[in-house]
């Protein structure tokens, strides 16, 4: 079971460069979301989507922009780079089961902007 | 919004000691996670407990919904148990607002 995959797992980038961080997951969740977690504090979301073509903001969407065209893919892209987005970025999902709100993390990607 | 309290922010203990991490929150909620953060980064789900209590081997969680906190419990503590515990509580739609965490140091 290979779970929430993320890629890339460390990335480096310029101020201004556009990226987009991917994941997927192979559980069939219906929700996916992102989150970043800063230096010393626990993660914050970023924006989340609740089935394929339907998406929604967070708690801090700003800069960031996602889309869901399929149920497995969920990628976060980042437009024009800036430094305060230096962070480290998870990925999520969950089902609509048994188990509703149980959600599951990929590994992470570390995010620099110089 | 709501707000995910936890306490103590860190924590040190010797190898084998018992210890009781606690997280607060503000409003009424769906449900709650624990997760526990390991030194390389990743994030491991350790209990999904919207309410009463739940045991894996020597980690158990308690949590009371009508007075809005749980109890993680880690007996005989081992160096493993090193890194930053989360609650993590479910606003809807499966969005997460989290705690900032307790920060563990066992010592062997």
């Amino acid at each position: 079971n290979a779970g929430v995959t993320q890629t890339p797992k460390f990335q480096v980038l310029k101020t201004g460069q556009s990226m987009t961080l991917q994941c997927a997951q192979d559980m069939n969740h219906e929700y996916m979301s992102w989150y970043r977690q800063d230096p010393g504090m626990g993660l914050r979301l970023i924006h989340y989507s609740v089935g394929a073509g339907i998406t929604d903001q967070g708690e801090v969407p700003n800069g960031y922009n996602v889309s869901r065209s399929t149920t497995e893919d969920f990628p976060l892209r980042l437009l024009s780079a800036a430094p305060s987005q230096t962070s480290v970025y998870f990925c999520a999902s969950s089902n609509r089961g048994t188990h509703t709100g149980e959600l599951f993390f990929g590994e992470g990607s570390r995010l620099t902007v110089l | 919004g709501i707000q995910v309290e936890q306490s103590p922010p860190d924590l040190i203990l010797q190898e084998g000691a018992n210890s009781t991490l606690r997280c607060n929150f503000s409003d009424s909620v769906n449900n709650l996670q624990w997760f526990h953060q390991n030194p390389w980064g990743q994030l491991i789900n350790l209990f999904y407990i919207p309410s009463g209590t739940k045991q894996n081997g020597r980690l158990s969680a308690t949590t009371v919904a009508t007075e809005r906190y749980s109890l993680l419990y880690i007996s005989s503590s081992q160096t493993t148990d090193s890194g930053v515990y989360f609650c993590a509580v479910n606003t809807g739609f499966q969005k997460l607002v989290f705690g900032t965490g307790t920060r563990l140091l066992v010592s062997p």
